[in-house]
């Protein structure tokens, strides 16, 4: 199985600040990776896929990037409805893996 | 819309089974992959398995082979999960989910599964 991990498990910031996730995978996925937001209470939301391309509707402050082993997460200006748990997700091989999850705080 | 609505919450007991319903509406089902994502209590999401309906035969991740069956139901569009042998770690809120281009779109809103004696 590809492993996924993410850093940090969980962070503080303040609005406006800028945050940065990363992920590492166990070996080369390309850009075969998502991110998703999962807000308390609720089920994961996608924001980007393909490491880089921001789903339809999600706000541009949200980025990715990388490709092969090593992506990054990006929210330029944190808002406090940012608040939330955000994962890394790998599809370049089954089973289907995602990272530990990051807690964002403010 | 897309809707996914899974059946309600469940308490089961250790060694017993457990079938959960996803039922899908407002996207092609017999086309789409239909995945089963679980979540422990304040742990994070990991992948079950998952079948696209269409060809019937489903994929499970290694850790739930043989003791996780996903089936589909073309004629009312929905899927199902059943856990057999359930011990107390099968106790997390189960997501249904499809897939669509390797992006899991639309999901459900969980259902919650208690195993406890």
């Amino acid at each position: 199985d590809i492993q996924v991990t993410q850093s940090p498990s969980s962070l503080s910031a303040s609005v406006g600040d800028r945050v940065t996730i990363t992920c590492q995978a166990s070996q080369d996925i390309r850009h075969h990776l998502n991110w998703y937001q999962q807000k308390m209470g609720e089920a994961p939301k996608i924001l980007i896929y393909d490491a880089s391309i921001l789903e339809t509707g999600v706000p541009s402050r949200f980025s990715g990037s990388g490709s092969g082993s090593d992506f990054t997460f990006t929210i330029t200006s944190l808002q406090p409805e940012d608040i939330a748990t955000y994962y890394c997700q790998q599809f370049d091989n089954l089973p289907l893996t995602f990272g530990q999850g990051t807690k964002v705080e403010i | 819309q897309v809707q996914l609505v899974q059946s309600g919450a469940e308490v089961k007991k250790p060694g017993s089974s457990v079938k959960v319903s996803c039922k899908v509406s407002g996207v092609a089902f017999s086309t789409s992959y239909i995945t089963w994502v679980r979540q422990a209590p304040g742990q994070g999401l990991e992948w079950m398995g998952r079948i696209v309906p269409v060809v019937g035969r489903p994929s499970y991740a290694q850790k739930f082979q043989g003791r996780v069956t996903i089936t589909a139901d073309k004629s009312t569009g929905t899927a199902y999960l059943e856990i057999h042998s359930l011990r107390s770690e099968d106790t997390a809120l189960y997501y249904c989910a499809r897939q669509y281009n390797n992006i899991l779109d639309y999901w459900g809103r969980g259902t919650r599964v208690t195993v406890s004696s």
